[in-house]
Parts: C-alpha cells; structure tokens; sequence
C-alpha cells in the first residue's frame, strides 16, 4: 500500500484566499483524522471521521474551517478565507476500525499564508 | 498542566549511547503511541501499546498502566535517530489522540 497520501506538499498562498488541502486515506481504513501541528501549540487533532461520517469536530478552529470526506477514499479540509495564522502543517492520518488503533500518518502539507 | 507531560523536552547524546525519553499522563488511557517525526518529515508510529513491553530493532517501549508513566529507549543510539520523538495517549473509550509536546533529540558522531 502506498501510505496515506496528501496533496499538495507546499502550499504557499495569500491571505483571503481560499485553500484546500487534500487527503486519501489507506485502503481499508476507516477512520480518517486531521492535524494541525505548530510550533507553538503542537499537534492538535481538528476533525475525525468514521465511516466518512465527521464524529468529532471541536478542534476546527472556526468556521472558516471545512472538512469532508465524500467517500472511502478521499477527504479535504478547506480554509475559507485563509489567515496568516493558519500557517502551520497539517497532518492526515487513518486507521482501521475499533477503540484505539494505531494511527499513519500522511507526509503533511505545509502551509504558508502570506 | 498537560495531560501529557514529557521529559526532557531536549536530549543531546553521543553516538552509541543508551539513550531514554519518558512520559506521564494523567488521564486513564486505552493504548499509547510513540511516534518519531525527523526535521520537516512526517510523522511515523514507532510502537503502540497498552502493557508490557515491545521491541523493535534498537528501540524499546514500555508503559506502566499503573504508575501512568511509559518510556522510550534506544540503544547503541545513531546520528540518524535524532529526531522529534511524540508520546501519544488515547484517553479513555475514544479514538482521539491526545499528544505530548515532544522530545528533541540530538545524537551527534
């Protein structure tokens, strides 16, 4: 399997624009999570998803965060307009099914908004 | 105070060391992730467990359910295990991991 895929790597864009991080999770996994990791507050979990179904959204920051996941294999997270503040790199990670189980992480992208 | 607390937050040892990072929490837990993430890499798992203790290669894990507490070893330490090295909890029934703030390590030659 090819890991968990994240597209783009770098993502270098202006405030206010709108930006859209991409996701696809290991084939099998049914659990899809979102990170937010930087320097000054860490990793932070901001959305999961069971089943394509979001579980748990309080760690999105606002509401100009949006996250979804149309089917098995493909998730976004959209930063509408975007904020020099959220520069930081964002993490996805999948797993399969049931209680705690161990988590992969994707590559990452990196955000840079100017 | 973090739920999940780790110490040293900085380690610099000499190659071939014995080197040792620890964690406590202090929620009750169902597993616990070490996770190591390289300068601008990504993050990839190194153990997860819930008891006892695992091995793999010139890594060992053990975790304390008990006393709470959970360390990392590496033995016959190398320049290429320098790296941020992540304690991760999942606290109580969830899938939410809540994560330390992380051990920078260094190994120098």
């Amino acid at each position: 399997d090819a890991g968990v895929i994240q597209s783009p790597r770098h993502e270098v864009t202006e405030m206010g624009q709108e930006v859209t991080l991409r996701c696809k999770p290991i084939s099998g996994h049914d659990y899809l999570f979102w990170y937010r990791q930087t320097m000054m507050r860490g990793l932070e979990l901001l959305i999961y998803f069971n089943n394509n179904v979001p579980i748990d959204d309080s760690g999105m920051p606002e509401d100009r965060f949006s996250a979804k996941m149309p089917n098995a294999s493909f998730s976004t997270l959209k930063i509408q307009p975007s904020e020099p503040r959220d520069s930081a790199v964002y993490f996805c990670a999948s797993s399969s099914s049931g209680g705690a189980r161990e988590q992969y992480f994707g590559p990452g992208t990196r955000l840079t908004v100017t | 105070k973090n739920e999940v607390e780790q110490s040293p937050q900085n380690l610099t040892a000499q190659e071939g060391e014995f080197i040792t990072i620890n964690c406590s929490y202090s929620v009750g837990i169902s597993a616990l992730h070490w996770l190591q993430q390289h300068p601008g890499g990504g993050i990839v798992s190194l153990f997860m467990l819930s008891s006892g203790k695992k091995k793999h290669g010139r890594l060992i894990a053990t975790i304390n359910i008990q006393e709470k507490h959970s360390s990392l070893h590496i033995t016959a330490s190398h320049p290429r295990d320098s790296a941020v090295y992540i304690c991760a909890v999942y606290g109580g029934a969830t899938n939410k991991l809540i994560f330390g703030t992380g051990t920078l390590l260094a190994v120098q030659p």
